[in-house]
């Protein structure tokens, strides 16, 4: 089945303990992304990635890292989580790349999502 | 960078009416606009996408229009049923390679019986 998974789906936390947040797909996408939802600001993007070793900062990159060594695979790193990351986090990828081929693009396809509270 | 903006923020429609729900964006060169269902405790969806070079894009109850000289794009429900009823959002992708994408607030549509 093609899906993305993504873990742990919840986490609490404290100030200041790193931690990360797992994101796998099985669609052999190039692009994969991670988003942040919050209460009336809709999705946000923090981070992407075009292909493997290929990373940039979307809107809200801040307090954030992510490495992509593996095609599949897409971490989300936050070395000292603070209150204000409290949060919806979703991965998302898509096939090829958004607008690769002369301004088309594809589909996202989003993980189940991680809900992170951070007291 | 790109700016979103997403009307009206929450929409009540009585089952079989019509629903429209409307976008305006900033940067002119975005290219591609997507528009997303999540339903309660669920992951976004796609429901229709349009690119650029298109006005209007159709797929049973749903449509989408896009206005590239005024930077707006609209969602289209018709003959709405109680399962349209869900938080929609609309994005654009920026970027040289469209790979930046910006979503709107979001809107609640309610399809009341």
């Amino acid at each position: 089945e093609a899906q993305v998974t993504q873990n742990p789906r919840y986490l609490i936390t404290v100030t200041g303990k790193k931690l990360t947040v797992t994101c796998s797909q099985n669609m052999n996408h190039e692009y994969m992304s991670w988003y942040r939802q919050d209460p009336g600001l809709g999705l946000r993007q923090i981070y992407y990635s075009m292909n493997v070793e290929v990373t940039d900062k979307g809107d809200v990159p801040e307090g954030y890292k992510v490495s992509r060594k593996e095609k599949r695979n897409f971490p989300l790193i936050l070395e000292s989580p603070s209150p204000n990351q409290t949060s919806l986090y979703f991965c998302a990828s898509s096939l090829s790349g958004p607008g690769l081929a002369g301004g088309f693009s594809y589909e996202q396809y989003f993980g189940p999502g991680t809900r992170l509270t951070v007291t | 960078g790109e700016n979103v903006e997403q009307h009206p923020s929450t929409l009540s429609v009585q089952e079989g009416d019509s629903a429209v729900i409307k976008c305006t964006y900033s940067d002119s060169a975005s290219n591609y606009f997507p528009w997303y269902k999540q339903e309660l405790g669920k992951r976004p969806q796609l429901i229709i996408d349009i690119r650029s070079n298109v006005g209007e894009k159709k797929d049973q109850r749903i449509a989408v229009t896009l206005n590239k000289t005024a930077k707006h794009f609209s969602l289209h429900i018709t003959e709405t049923q109680p399962e349209d009823s869900a938080v929609y959002f609309c994005a654009a992708s920026s970027g040289n390679y469209g790979q930046n994408f910006v979503f709107g607030p979001g809107t609640r549509l309610s399809v009341l019986p």
